[in-house]
């Protein structure tokens, strides 16, 4: 089946550092999306990418779509508290496939 | 912002029990998904609905599954006879094809905790 490869499982860094993290994937995928989940809640969606190549920013979050369709990463400047969670990235053709996740923790 | 609202919040069942997990998705939606998420995993897909009728399912939705969308704004999960390893979070998600951010993600649901004892 399709599978994604994320990758760091788990971050711990200081406030105010800029947070990267991937997703891989052999499969092709229409659209590419990354979530944040907080404890006890569902995914919330962050940024939605749709063309290969496309970057996109929302807020301190970047994400770009692999040109080959089959990877993303997703950036976060200048962290904050806040921003600790559990990130997913999501590849869509008929339904989504979610990676393993990524925990954020920052040190204020 | 409209929202996807999921009943009962926590269910705790025994082993052998039916359960019914329910879903209120947003209402100009099309498309109706269950997704389940095992404590420290990541999310799975379960099921996509549309137009009234299955259009995909994983390996996990078997036999003892079932979805209705019963009226035009109940989408439900059935788990006929539950296992202890269908504890999990539960997550309703809707999507309304278009184009654009605001329009084409997935909204997904706060969850229902099931515990099966």
């Amino acid at each position: 089946g399709q599978q994604l490869n994320q990758s760091p499982q788990s971050m711990f860094i200081q406030e105010g550092e800029d947070v990267s993290m991937n997703c891989t994937s052999s499969s092709i995928f229409n659209t590419w999306l990354w979530y944040k989940q907080d404890p006890g809640e569902g995914p919330v969606l962050l940024i939605a990418l749709y063309k290969a190549g496309e970057l996109t920013s929302n807020g301190r979050l970047t994400a770009q779509f692999g040109i080959t369709r089959k990877d993303s990463f997703l950036n976060i400047s200048a962290s904050i508290p806040s921003d600790v969670g559990i990130y997913f990235c999501a590849g869509q053709r008929n339904k989504l496939v979610f990676g393993a996740g990524t925990i954020l923790r920052v040190k204020s | 912002e409209p929202e996807v609202t999921q009943t009962p919040s926590h269910q705790v069942t025994q082993m052998g029990q039916e359960v019914i997990l329910r879903c209120v998705p947003i209402s100009n939606h099309l498309y109706f998904y269950w997704y389940r998420q095992i404590l420290g995993q990541k999310v799975e897909f379960l099921v996509s609905f549309y137009n009234n009728e299955i259009s995909e399912k994983s390996e996990i939705f078997d036999d003892q599954f079932s979805v209705e969308r019963p009226d035009g704004s109940n989408f439900t999960l059935k788990i006929r006879s539950t296992k202890l390893e269908d504890s999990a979070m539960y997550f309703c998600a809707s999507r309304r094809p278009g184009e654009g951010f605001a329009n084409y993600g997935y909204t997904f649901g706060s969850g229902t905790r099931l515990t099966v004892v």
